[in-house]
């Protein structure tokens, strides 16, 4: 199966600042089929991000994906005071479909 | 508008059994997968599998396989989760999970996620 590796595992920023989230695959994803989420604590995962780079219903424009291959990344324009929570990477190209282990957006 | 919510809080002991729900509404049930999604306290999220409610086909990622079973009735628009015989490592919270619209095989993303069902293992 498919490992996804998530950097860094922590990211300190403050509101207003650029978050740039990466996600390595142990092998290239099919179909660029990798998709992020936003989890905060005590709640579910939001699905912000499916296709590598195609925003889900509702997802604000500050947040975008790209990449191709082994390597995609997750960048949140300007953070907003909301945006501090844990982001997950989902590969559903290959199966069993894996998720990364997550990063960390926290308040500096 | 889409909704999932799944059944309440659970407090079971090693060996007993225990099955979970999760109830859609506000689409059509049999055309989309269904999957469930175990959270570990503390950790990351881990897809257990799947179900296809139109024709119930079913498939486990390979580390549940055997541990749980999947289900659907779809004149009531829900999907379960059972344990036969619980362990202390199944303690998590689990989420149900809808996948996408365009999602044809079961191994897609999750658009519309349940509020999660904390099941705790403890004796």
């Amino acid at each position: 199966e498919i490992v996804l590796t998530q950097s860094p595992g922590t990211l300190s920023l403050s509101p207003g600042e650029r978050a740039s989230l990466s996600c390595r695959a142990s092998q290239s994803v099919s179909n660029n089929y990798l998709a992020w989420y936003q989890q905060k604590p005590g709640q579910a995962p939001r699905l912000l991000i499916y296709g590598a780079s195609y925003r889900a219903t509702g997802i604000p424009d500050r947040f975008s994906g790209s990449g191709s291959g082994t390597d995609f990344t997750l960048t949140i324009s300007r953070l907003d005071a909301e945006d501090f929570a844990v982001y997950y990477c989902q590969q559903y190209g290959n199966s069993p479909g894996t998720f990364g282990q997550g990063t960390k957006v926290a308040i500096k | 508008e889409v909704q999932v919510v799944q059944s309440g809080a659970e407090v079971r002991k090693p060996g007993e059994s225990l099955k979970i729900s999760c109830k859609t509404s506000g689409y059509r049930f049999t055309i989309y997968w269904i999957g469930w999604v175990r959270q570990m306290p503390g950790k990351g999220l881990e897809s257990m599998g799947v179900i296809y409610p139109g024709d119930s086909d079913t498939r486990y990622s390979p580390s549940f396989q055997g541990q749980v079973t999947i289900s659907a009735d779809k004149s009531i628009n829900t999907a379960y989760l059972q344990w036969s015989s619980l362990e202390a490592s199944d303690t998590a919270m689990y989420y149900c999970a809808i996948q996408g619209r365009i999602c044809s095989n079961g191994n897609c993303y999750y658009d519309f996620w349940g509020q999660g069902t904390p099941v705790t293992v403890s004796s």
